[in-house]
């Protein structure tokens, strides 16, 4: 099946830093992935959607210029939460989808972001 | 506008035989999948029905009616490694997925 990967599992970082977590396709190419965040007890929210060489479409109530995100080729996008806060702190979580097949998203396997 | 509903909650027995209903309204419709999400780790994919009727994959089954926008999830000889949530998501007429806010399954000895 698909591989999806991202980097880092887990971060911790102080309160104003910056913080980029990569999500890359291994044996596909992507033109869609998407940027989740997950909260303790509580279901997937979806952020952003981001395409291969355009503009990420973010959700509503999600702010663009604090999570910045760059799809830069068809097996790579990353988002950066700039000027962390403790709020921020999640689980957030990756996902490809593959263009054939059924058009479902894979998972890459999530990155617990703590800031201090 | 868009929704799923699941049970927040469930409890079975190892052994036995369980069905986590979903139910939806969504704009369009492309498609029903279930994850399987462990605590503290990112959702696997289990199945995709789009059309009506049962999907069986070895000890899981997902029926799916278009008609009524109710699917179901039927998991069999559970195991205590089928402890996790599970998550409803649609696909919309936009190919996006619109999730449920998943069931959490306790599997009792």
């Amino acid at each position: 099946g698909a591989v999806v990967s991202q980097h880092p599992s887990w971060v911790i970082c102080k309160s104003g830093t910056s913080v980029k977590i990569e999500c890359r396709s291994l044996d596909f190419q992507a033109t869609t992935m998407f940027w989740y965040r997950q909260f303790p007890k509580q279901s997937l929210m979806l952020m952003a959607t981001s395409n291969e060489g355009s503009k990420a479409t973010y959700e509503q109530g999600v702010e663009k210029d604090k999570f910045l995100i760059n799809h830069a080729s068809l097996t790579l996008s990353t988002l950066t939460v700039t000027s962390a806060h403790p709020e921020d702190s999640s689980f957030y979580i990756c996902s490809a989808r593959d263009g054939g097949g059924y058009n479902e998203q894979f998972f890459g396997p999530g990155t617990r972001l703590t800031v201090l | 506008g868009q929704n799923i509903d699941q049970p927040t909650e469930m409890t079975a027995t190892e052994g036995a035989i369980v069905q986590i209903n979903c139910t939806y309204q969504t704009s369009g419709f492309n498609g029903l999948f279930w994850y399987q999400q462990h605590a503290g780790e990112a959702p696997t994919f289990l199945s995709y029905n789009v059309l009506d009727g049962l999907e069986e994959k070895g000890r899981f089954s997902s029926f799916l009616s278009r008609s009524k926008g109710y699917s179901y999830l039927l998991l069999k000889e559970l195991q205590m490694k089928d402890s996790a949530s599970y998550l409803c998501a649609c696909m919309d007429s936009n190919y996006q997925l619109i999730w449920g806010a998943g069931t959490k399954l306790i599997i009792k000895p």
